[in-house]
């Protein structure tokens, strides 16, 4: 029940722009959510969490959810060459037991922001 | 602090051939990962272990073995390798393994490229 789709893009904008990077779910029990970035030739590192209510902020980045249309956004404001990377949408595994600290993951968004 | 740190880096083999990834992480944390990342399918949970002594599959375990020998280090065995593993290779730890509403950032290494000819 992975339920976490992503358009993988390739996205391309000018510096300055303001970028929407969007995701959608299907289970509506899902709560926290997750944006990791992956630079070229990297592993992913954690941009962000978001829960399913309300945005979060952080600097240029911010994260929001969409509980009825169940859509996860990732807005970048002003962005800079240094923000072109691979932006991947996750969201921890539900319930309790054995299987602990899993993370299911989109397919991941490629942005390319040119100067 | 070095983090998560995986060798090799990059490495080429022949189909049958056998090898292991090498992942140590160096903040003390319980649970680690293995994925594999090919293109258009994100990544995907090969192996974890939530704690010293266990391992779970993940989502594509077959082909694959792994050995959490200590609380550092979890290696990726590939007995006979095929064409179809492929792939850029993340091991990744995260602190306690323990389940919250909220999950557990993971923090990844920088990732081996294999190559299967």
């Amino acid at each position: 029940q992975k339920e976490v789709e992503q358009d993988p893009g390739p996205l391309s904008v000018p510096e300055g722009a303001i970028v929407s990077l969007n995701c959608t779910y299907s289970n509506s029990a899902f709560q926290y959510f997750m944006w990791y970035r992956q630079y070229s030739r990297k592993g992913p590192e954690l941009l962000m969490y978001t829960y399913s209510s309300g945005n979060k902020e952080d600097g240029r980045f911010t994260a929001q959810v969409d509980k009825s249309s169940k859509y996860i956004s990732l807005f970048i404001r002003d962005s800079q060459p240094s923000d072109s990377a691979t932006y991947l949408c996750a969201r921890p595994r539900q319930g309790r037991g054995s299987t602990l600290g899993r993370l299911y993951f989109g397919r991941g968004t490629q942005l390319t922001v040119w100067p | 602090n070095a983090g998560v740190t995986q060798t090799p880096k990059f490495q080429v083999l022949k189909t049958g051939q056998s090898m292991t990834l090498q992942c140590a992480q160096d903040m003390n944390h319980n649970s680690m990962y293995w994925y594999r990342q090919d293109p258009g399918m994100g990544l995907r949970l090969i192996y974890y272990s939530a704690s010293e002594g266990t391992t779970d599959k993940g989502e594509v375990p077959n082909g694959y073995n792994v050995s959490r020998l200590n609380k550092r280090e979890f290696s990726l065995r590939l007995e006979s390798a095929a064409p179809s593993q492929t792939s850029v290779y993340f091991c990744a730890s995260s602190a306690k393994g323990v389940w919250s509403l909220r999950g557990e950032t993971q923090y990844f290494g920088p990732g081996t490229r294999l190559l299967v000819l």
